[in-house]
């Protein structure tokens, strides 16, 4: 399995609504990251976690609030979002520390902020 | 900082033919890793070929190949025998060989394929 699977592929949210975004992987992967990418703009980093814990936060609002439940289980959650954060949200993950290979990601979320 | 440039925002080419993407980065370490990564219209980013600096062969993958200069620090991308399915954003990443994790991306190129 060398798939990333992001949980909804689409999601269309008011300013005032909570709402989750889910990415799980299976592949024994340590770190697992959040990217923000606007159209036609590479993506940004958000988050990154290593074994569970939080060890990049690219100064990133407190409306959106990561979680690493698990090793395998990443979410994003959305509060209180801005029409601005409209954009495709992509969570990616990579063996971990020290492992020099590629970052595997998934197909990411449209958000759509009303 | 470590920066990307892609200098050309779009480029074209014709089924079968060869196109070249261009890539130029600026770092002060000596290891690292270039990637470059397909984005389709279907969103999902698709590793193309990964360069390690220590190695001096060029990396090559199938249709895909790299021309990986050094001291130029320059990493285009190359590819043969174009088909339609090569349409899409194709960026240039960095990343440091140590435990730093972040990617750092250019700002891409679009290529369309004609038939």
């Amino acid at each position: 399995d060398t798939e990333v699977t992001q949980t909804p592929k689409h999601l269309v949210m008011g300013m005032t609504n909570k709402k989750s975004l889910k990415c799980e992987q299976h592949m024994g992967h340590r770190a697992m990251y959040w990217y923000k990418q606007k159209a036609k703009k590479p993506p940004e980093l958000m988050f990154v976690y290593s074994y569970e814990k939080l060890s990049i936060n690219e100064s990133v609002p407190s409306r959106f609030s990561p979680e690493c439940p698990n090793s395998s289980l990443l979410n994003l959650h959305l509060h209180a979002l801005q029409p601005e954060d409209s954009a495709l949200y992509l969570c990616a993950s990579s063996p971990g520390p020290l492992k020099n290979t590629e970052a595997f990601f998934g197909q990411g979320t449209r958000l759509t902020v009303v | 900082a470590q920066t990307v440039t892609q200098s050309q925002p779009e480029m074209s080419v014709q089924e079968a033919e060869t196109v070249t993407l261009s890539c130029t980065y600026d770092t002060s370490e000596s290891d690292y890793y270039l990637f470059w990564y397909k984005q389709p219209p279907s969103r999902q980013m698709i590793l193309v070929i990964r360069q390690e600096a220590y190695k001096q062969q060029n990396a090559t993958e199938n249709r895909f190949s790299v021309n990986f200069q050094k001291a130029a620090k320059s990493f285009s991308l190359k590819i043969s025998d174009s088909q339609l399915g090569d349409a899409a954003m194709y960026f240039c990443a960095y990343r440091s060989s140590g435990s730093n994790y972040k990617l750092t991306f250019g700002k891409g190129t679009l290529l369309t394929v004609n038939p």
